[in-house]
């Protein structure tokens, strides 16, 4: 299975300021194929089920705000927050699925600091 | 609006069965692949198993191989999720969701404990 690795655990950032997460997977997940990273970032807030923000590592979901970015190739990648917001706060979560089972990081809890 | 609505958690004994159900709206259904995903109590998420969209084609978890059996209703747009010879590792809030491997539409959840 293809282990995702998530750094850090949590992060506290001022209202305003970036937010960065990385991700790390044990082996690529990479299709040179089609070009494409089958690498995904949910967001999940407290009481609700996660949500879907990027897919293919950079592509932002419909409705997604543009503030959320995602960026990264083959192991490693990183979801921003360009300018964090109170409703940013919330667990984060890379999921691959480049091959089965699909596995998801272990979570990055982003707060106000 | 796409709705996926689970139902049938429970607290139940080791070695015991349940049977989870996730109703669908919204959507046509029968073109999409639906998965399970499990939340543990720790917060981590497992994908468990997913099926295509005319039902001939699953896959699984190998932790819940030959325990857990996916299916699905075209007619009723229902998923269900069959689990047998439950174990207290098994205990998770399970979501219904739309999707072979992005996850685009989750259900709200039904919660599994697996106790004695």
């Amino acid at each position: 299975d293809i282990v995702m690795t998530q750094s850090p655990d949590s992060r506290s950032v001022s209202l305003g300021e970036r937010a960065t997460i990385n991700c790390k997977s044990s082996q690529s997940v990479f299709y040179s194929s089609n070009n494409k990273n089958y690498l995904a970032w949910y967001q999940q807030k407290p009481g609700q089920p996660p949500k879907l923000l990027i897919y293919w590592a950079s592509t932002r979901e419909s409705g997604v705000p543009d503030r959320f970015s995602g960026s990264g190739s083959g192991t490693d990648f990183t979801l921003t927050i360009s300018s964090l917001q109170a409703e940013d706060v919330a667990v984060y979560y890379c999921q691959q699925s480049y091959s089965t089972p699909a596995t998801f990081g272990q979570g990055t809890k982003v707060e106000i600091k | 609006e796409v709705q996926l609505v689970e139902s049938g958690g429970d607290l139940v004994q080791p070695g015991g069965s349940l049977r989870l159900s996730c109703a669908a709206s919204g959507f046509t259904f029968s073109s999409f692949w639906m998965s399970w995903v499990r939340q543990f109590p720790g917060k981590g998420l497992e994908w468990v198993a997913n099926i295509g969209q005319d039902g001939s084609e699953k896959d699984y978890v190998d932790s819940v191989k030959g325990r857990f059996t996916i299916s699905r209703d075209n007619a009723k747009n229902s998923l269900y999720l069959q689990m047998n010879s439950l174990r207290a590792e098994d205990t998770a809030v399970y979501y219904c969701a739309r999707g072979r491997w992005n996850y685009v539409s989750w259900g709200q959840g039904t919660l599994v404990t697996v106790s004695s």
